[in-house]
């Protein structure tokens, strides 16, 4: 069964703008990770944050993790129209053949 | 050097038909994987192989058999084929379970 929702389905911002997507998930995990997915491409791994940490940055990517909510949130800051694609979260395990469990996905519209 | 390639990058063919698909990553991970992203986005696991070894066989039809020759590759063949095959199939791998994975750049399978 789906792990993750992802809230909202779709976001349309401008250029400049800050970006904020969450994710609730229903079990225990080891750690969660975000993907981008650029039309008709394949998913580029942009952030890991595991159980034991609340926050993690990457450029203008912040991503934070609460494990008492099952849920994480990832800010993308000043957005860009490079920015334009759709944001996964995925649940990951270390002990269950490493399969990542997926939310449904953010569509994010960067606007010039 | 692509990390992930995964072969070919669109598929056509007709019900009933035998069709392969074939992935190969060179990045020396250890675990590599079967996504199907169907047409609402939604990413599902598929198989999960670690060193030639399958780890997950996520309740997929026996129509579909993956095959690891070796620990860079991973194919995916499928018998008879149906109408409800069509999708996306991606390929990823990951140096260890749970551990960020690196997609292929899929491969759309279109049955008619």
């Amino acid at each position: 069964s789906q792990q993750g929702e992802e809230d909202p389905q779709a976001l349309s911002i401008q250029e400049g703008e800050n970006a904020t997507m969450n994710c609730s998930y229903k079990t225990s995990i080891n750690n969660l990770q975000w993907y981008r997915q650029n039309s008709g491409r394949g998913l580029v791994h942009l952030i890991l944050i595991r159980s034991n940490e609340r926050e993690k940055h990457s450029g203008r990517l912040r991503v934070t993790l609460d494990t008492s909510k099952k849920s994480s949130s990832l800010l993308i800051t000043a957005s860009r129209a490079a920015d334009t694609a759709s944001y996964f979260c995925a649940t990951g395990f270390y002990n269950q053949g490493g399969k990542l469990i997926f939310g449904q996905g953010t569509e994010l519209s960067v606007k010039p | 050097d692509t990390a992930v390639s995964q072969t070919p990058k669109y598929l056509v063919t007709q019900m009933g038909n035998d069709k392969s698909i074939k992935c190969e990553q060179n990045l020396g991970h250890d675990t590599m994987y079967w996504y199907k992203q169907d047409s609402k986005k939604f990413l599902k696991i598929m198989f999960s192989y670690n060193n030639k070894e399958l780890i997950i066989n996520e309740t997929v039809p026996n129509r579909f058999s993956p095959k690891s020759p070796d620990k860079a590759h991973l194919n995916l063949h499928i018998n008879s084929l149906e109408l409800g095959d069509s999708a996306v199939y991606f390929c990823a791998s990951s140096y260890t379970e749970g551990a960020e994975a690196f997609f292929g750049q899929g491969t759309r399978l279109t049955v008619v």
